[in-house]
């Protein structure tokens, strides 16, 4: 199947802990994408690829990182240091790198206990 | 900061009604605009795209969008249950290739 897996789709953390996040697409893109959202709020970019090897950060990178050493693949790690990391988090591709829409994964809710 | 406003409801409407979402948006560079649909506790899903001044219909549902006024509007004809969501609009600026999205508009549409 094409698509854009995450895993896990729970994760429960401790404080003080890092975690990964996994995002994986067979659909051939080129920009890969993650937000985070926050109950009733909207999706805040937390990072950006739009190559391999190449990465920008969106409006909310601080205590988080990525890379990007594969097209398939862009995981996202909350480190320590992001103060309210507890949020569902959305990984997203999109079909075109200019003018094309954005297609989501089906997400992963982070608990921090 | 890139501003994407939205009411955010709910909005209700009765089972065959139509539903008006609206939108506004800050950055005059946005050139692409893009609404979704997420149900409760999902991901969000793409339900219209449009580039240009005007309408354009897909289905029941028509986007109208006026660049001017810096307004992008979805309307849903012949409303279904299945259509009670949250509907988040994404203008996107051309340039800098990022999606901004609002906080989204609750619908209910009561049988």
């Amino acid at each position: 199947d094409g698509g854009i897996t995450q895993s896990p789709k729970y994760l429960f953390r401790k404080e003080g802990q890092n975690v990964t996040l996994s995002c994986e697409q067979n659909l051939n893109h080129d920009a890969m994408y993650w937000y985070r959202q926050d109950p009733g709020q909207g999706l805040r970019l937390i990072y950006y690829s739009q190559i391999v090897n190449d990465f920008q950060k969106g409006d909310i990178a601080e205590g988080y990182s990525v890379s990007r050493e594969k097209k398939e693949s862009f995981p996202l790690t909350v480190t320590s240091a992001q103060k309210n990391p507890t949020a569902f988090y959305l990984c997203a591709t999109q079909n075109g790198l200019l003018s094309g829409e954005l297609f989501f994964g089906e997400g992963s809710r982070l608990t921090v206990l | 900061q890139k501003e994407v406003e939205q009411n955010s409801g709910p909005l209700s409407v009765p089972e065959g009604a139509i539903a008006s979402l609206n939108c506004t948006y800050s950055d005059r560079g946005s050139q692409s605009f893009f609404w979704y649909r997420q149900y409760s506790g999902k991901s969000p899903e793409l339900i219209m795209s449009i580039y240009s001044n005007g309408d354009k219909e897909d289905g029941r549902f028509t986007a109208q969008l006026n660049k001017a006024s810096q307004y992008v509007s979805l309307l849903i004809r012949d409303s279904q249950p299945s259509d009670s969501a949250t509907y988040l609009c994404a203008p996107k600026i051309y340039n800098f290739n990022k999606f901004y999205f609002g906080s989204g508009t609750k619908l209910n549409v009561k049988p």
